[in-house]
């Protein structure tokens, strides 16, 4: 059964980097897709970005300039960074398994982690 | 800002028939499979169809998905108080490039 474990600082300070790790325990990291996505308190679910297990790279428009993915299949997880956060970037995220395999028209998550709350404030 | 819109919320007896509506474009649910999922508050999503009508093997069939055009819905029969949760589409937008969740659905129990 595989699981996804997310980790990282809960609380990061306006203008600094937000690092999270994604490990995948019980399973691989290819041939999938894996995918970053963010629920800010009371509002709904908004994908940040997919990652193949080649390191090739989908990311959201509306945080492009700010978000690097990366994948390191000898640790077998994913991490994300994202670059000069605000409290708009204050969040759950969670990291979970495109099973589909395209990232794009069949995008399709069917492994979450259970998400880390990451908090932006001084 | 989500391009897929869903109704706030939506509500039946134990035992009834609910649908969610999740209504779309041509360049996301009318060109790409849709997915749906169930989010018990305090929990991670799970996924509950994807490829517009296809259940993970541990989904019952009391949850079934179908798309038309533009649209997308899922049915859950047989409703039970476990049910009670908040229901998102998802679809991947062709020409935003960027994938998309609804704007979720609270299904009640009454």
């Amino acid at each position: 059964q595989v699981q996804l474990q997310e980790s990282g600082p809960g609380l990061v300070k306006p203008s600094e980097t937000l690092s999270l790790t994604c490990t995948v325990i019980g399973g691989s990291v290819s041939p999938y897709y894996w995918a970053w996505i963010r629920q800010s308190p009371g509002k709904g679910l908004e994908w940040i970005g997919s990652i193949y297990y080649t390191g090739s790279t989908y990311y959201s428009p509306s945080l492009k300039s700010r978000l690097t993915l990366s994948l390191d299949t000898s640790q077998n997880h994913a991490s994300l960074k994202l670059s000069s956060v605000t409290a708009a970037d204050t969040a759950v995220y969670y990291c979970a398994r495109d099973v589909d395999g395209s990232a794009t028209w069949g995008a399709a998550f069917d492994i979450w982690g259970r998400g880390t709350m990451v908090t932006v404030s001084s | 800002q989500s391009v897929l819109t869903q109704p706030p919320s939506v509500s039946a007896a134990p035992g009834q028939k609910v649908t969610i509506s999740c209504s779309g474009s041509n360049s996301n649910i009318g060109k790409n499979y849709v997915s749906w999922y169930q989010q018990v508050p305090g929990t991670g999503p799970k996924l509950l169809i994807y490829d517009n009508k296809k259940r993970p093997s541990e989904i019952p069939d009391r949850f079934s998905g179908s798309k038309s055009g533009t649209a997308a819905t899922l049915g859950i029969t047989g409703l039970q108080t476990g049910d009670e949760a908040d229901y998102y589409c998802g679809a991947w937008d062709s020409s935003l490039r960027c994938y998309f969740f609804g704007t979720g659905t609270k299904v009640t129990v009454l």
